[in-house]
């Protein structure tokens, strides 16, 4: 699986975009874009993934950018609710199929 | 069910001890996978199903520990000899099938406590 790149944290005023970034600059041709939260002391909950096209549903936007070699995950109002650990991971398609999980961002949302 | 479930919720065993973890996966999902969490860590992957079998075990730390689905549903993850560093939270997902385009579900995880 490629790695990937986060910040280790970020915070966001309660009612603004929340904007996560990710490098995934080794990312190859079928491999997905997948993005995760962990509310503490809670098993990941998924949010959002892709492959080239940006992506949206109820809970995010996905960015990927043209090259692929890097993604955003907008959270268009946070909440206080929002603050958690963000998991930005790409999984090959072949093979392992194992989602490596790296260390996230834990984004805290304040008030 | 709804979602996937796993068992016990907390375990606390003491040190040379075996334990049984245990995964229900959401109904149809034919995909599972075990990972641990150590306290402030992010996820290690242990060992993932297709089905009954177990087509990569590399994630598995130690031959203490070994895995098995029966039925392409519950599996058990056992821990044989247990050990202080065992101690993490051991989560479950479950996915349709096993690709790139699947989504996994998780868990609320097994706490494991190693004295």
């Amino acid at each position: 699986d490629a790695k990937t790149t986060q910040p280790p944290s970020m915070d966001c005023a309660e009612g603004r975009a929340a904007n996560l970034p990710c490098n995934h600059s080794t990312i190859s041709g079928n491999e997905y874009v997948y993005w995760y939260r962990q509310i503490h002391s809670q098993g990941p909950q998924y949010i959002i993934h892709g492959l080239k096209n940006n992506e949206t549903n109820e809970m995010a936007s996905l960015i990927i950018t043209e090259d692929r070699k890097s993604s955003t995950l907008i959270l268009p109002h946070a909440t206080l609710r929002d603050t958690a650990v963000y998991y930005c991971i790409v999984r090959e398609d072949t093979g392992g199929f194992k989602t490596i999980f790296g260390a996230g961002t834990r984004l805290f949302v304040k008030a | 069910g709804a979602g996937v479930s796993q068992s016990p919720s907390n375990k606390v065993t003491e040190k040379g001890k075996d334990v049984e973890l245990r995964c229900d996966p959401i109904s149809g999902h034919t995909a599972l996978y075990w990972y641990r969490q150590s306290l402030g860590q992010g996820l290690e992957f242990l060992i993932y199903f297709q089905g009954n079998s177990a087509p990569d075990k590399s994630g598995l730390p130690s031959d203490r520990f070994s895995a098995e689905r029966t039925g392409g549903s519950v599996s058990t993850l056992t821990i044989q000899r247990t050990q202080q560093e065992d101690s993490a939270v051991y989560l479950c997902a479950s996915s349709l099938v096993a690709g790139g385009g699947d989504t996994q579900y998780f868990g609320p995880g097994t706490r494991l406590t190693v004295l």
